[in-house]
């Protein structure tokens, strides 16, 4: 079955530190990943896809096909990076996107 | 630009009453639309998609349904609501494949 894991519910980090939230995904084929992201009071919205190779906000995300991961990376948070964070999956060929559980990051002063 | 709107943003009815939210996209033309639902815990659960007036693809098995009759609009609806059926739901639409755009939500609140 297609899935998308986020291990994670909460992760807490102190401003500066580096940020990785897990993202990992079940899927035979070549997926199609995404993260998305929530700030509060804000719609939900794209940050980033692997198809980009951008870094968005400082944030960056790698496809590890061997390891069926899309970890989302940041060098140094900030604590406007505070928000909940999805990852997303679409199975090439269909027209779902499958999202994870989501982790909230919580950036402390 | 392109919009999404859903309505209403937040409503409270009480079991067995019927359900009936809307979201209407603007200015795109056959837009792949989405339901979804948002719980704590659980993340983000497709419920529906449609990439055509009529067409309806249904992933969970439950109390909802939905429909699109017309090329923006889409439906969700409930004949008979359930406590359970309380949650947060979010549409969201699509041209091709890439980035999907969503709407502000509907809370439901089922008492």
């Amino acid at each position: 079955a297609q899935r998308v894991t986020q291990p994670e519910k909460l992760l807490s980090v102190f401003k500066g530190a580096p940020v990785e939230l897990k993202c990992n995904y079940s899927y035979s084929g070549s997926p199609e990943l995404f993260w998305y992201v929530q700030y509060s009071r804000q719609r939900l919205q794209l940050l980033l896809r692997h198809i980009s190779r951008e870094s968005i906000k400082g944030f960056t995300a790698d496809l590890n096909k061997g390891e069926t991961s899309f970890h989302l990376k940041k060098p140094f948070a900030q604590e406007e990076d505070s928000a909940m964070y999805y990852c997303a999956l679409k199975p090439s060929g269909t027209y779902k996107y499958i999202f994870g559980t989501g982790t909230r990051l919580k950036v402390l002063a | 630009s392109q919009t999404i709107h859903q309505w209403p943003a937040t409503l409270v009815q009480p079991v067995g009453s019927p359900l009936s939210l809307e979201c209407t996209v603007e200015g795109t033309s056959n837009p792949n639309l989405y339901w979804y639902r948002q719980a704590a815990g659980r993340g983000l659960q497709l419920l529906f998609y449609s990439v055509g007036i009529g067409q309806i693809s249904s992933e969970v098995p439950q109390n909802l349904s939905a429909s699109r009759p017309q090329d923006r609009q889409f439906i969700l609806s409930s004949k008979k609501l359930l406590l359970s059926d309380s949650g947060f739901y979010l549409c969201a639409w699509t041209r091709g494949p890439g980035e999907l755009f969503f709407g502000e939500g509907s809370r439901l609140t089922v008492l």
